[in-house]
């Protein structure tokens, strides 16, 4: 069964810096991309950025771009999302998500941005 | 960047009554990268269809997904109490991947 794990999710000041793991098992990490995606309170899912199965090409939404950076380490099945400049609209539940013709996602870590 | 436009914004229906989601994509998206989500308060996504019309492991056959090119639907047949939720689609066909606003059910 594939599962996800998210975490690193805690409280951070404006202009300040995080680090997201995600966790990944049941099957083989290596093969897929991956992505983020995020949801603010009450609104809707906004994909953030992907990862492709090598690391070599990675992708970004206009709005992260510059100050967030996507990786993976595949010898740990672990996927990772370096947040940096935090603005108050990056406030969101993030979600990890397996690439595949149907995609399998985590449960989620809160980050929350407040002075 | 593909935009999704799912409509209604809300649909208030009755138990057994059906339920029509409309997504409409600006540009036209591969029904392999077409998928529907299904998402309650607290809760992370819940695929229920992908590659625009197939159903997710353990998704009931009340639940269908149809369309191609720019224009699909979701319907729920019989509606049950729990299906009260808010549905999204996805399309996965770029590297900018994009959702609807969603549709909430109620």
């Amino acid at each position: 069964e594939v599962q996800l794990v998210e975490s690193g999710g805690v409280v951070v000041k404006p202009g300040g810096s995080l680090r997201l793991s995600c966790a990944a098992s049941g099957f083989t990490f290596g093969d897929y991309t991956m992505h983020w995606v995020r949801q603010a309170p009450g609104k809707g899912l906004e994909w953030v950025s992907s990862i492709t199965w090598d690391g070599i090409n990675t992708h970004y939404i206009d709005s992260v771009r510059g100050r967030f950076s996507i990786s993976r380490d595949n010898s740990k099945a672990s996927l990772y999302l370096q947040m940096d400049s935090l603005k108050t609209e990056d406030t969101a539940f993030y979600y990890c998500a397996k690439d595949g013709l149907w995609w399998a996602w985590g449960q989620g870590t809160l980050v929350t941005i407040s002075s | 960047e593909t935009e999704l436009t799912q409509s209604p914004g809300t649909l208030s229906l009755s138990p057994g009554e059906r339920a029509t989601l409309s997504c409409r994509a600006s540009q036209s998206v591969s029904n392999t990268y077409l998928a529907w989500y299904q998402q309650k308060p607290g809760q992370a996504p819940r695929l229920l269809i992908y590659a625009a019309s197939s159903r997710a492991t353990g998704i009931p056959d009340r639940f269908s997904g149809s369309g191609s090119g720019t224009d699909f639907t979701l319907t729920i047949s019989r509606l049950e109490p729990e299906d009260s939720a808010v549905y999204y689609c996805q399309q996965s066909g770029t590297s900018l991947i994009t959702f609807g606003q969603g549709t909430r059910l109620e």
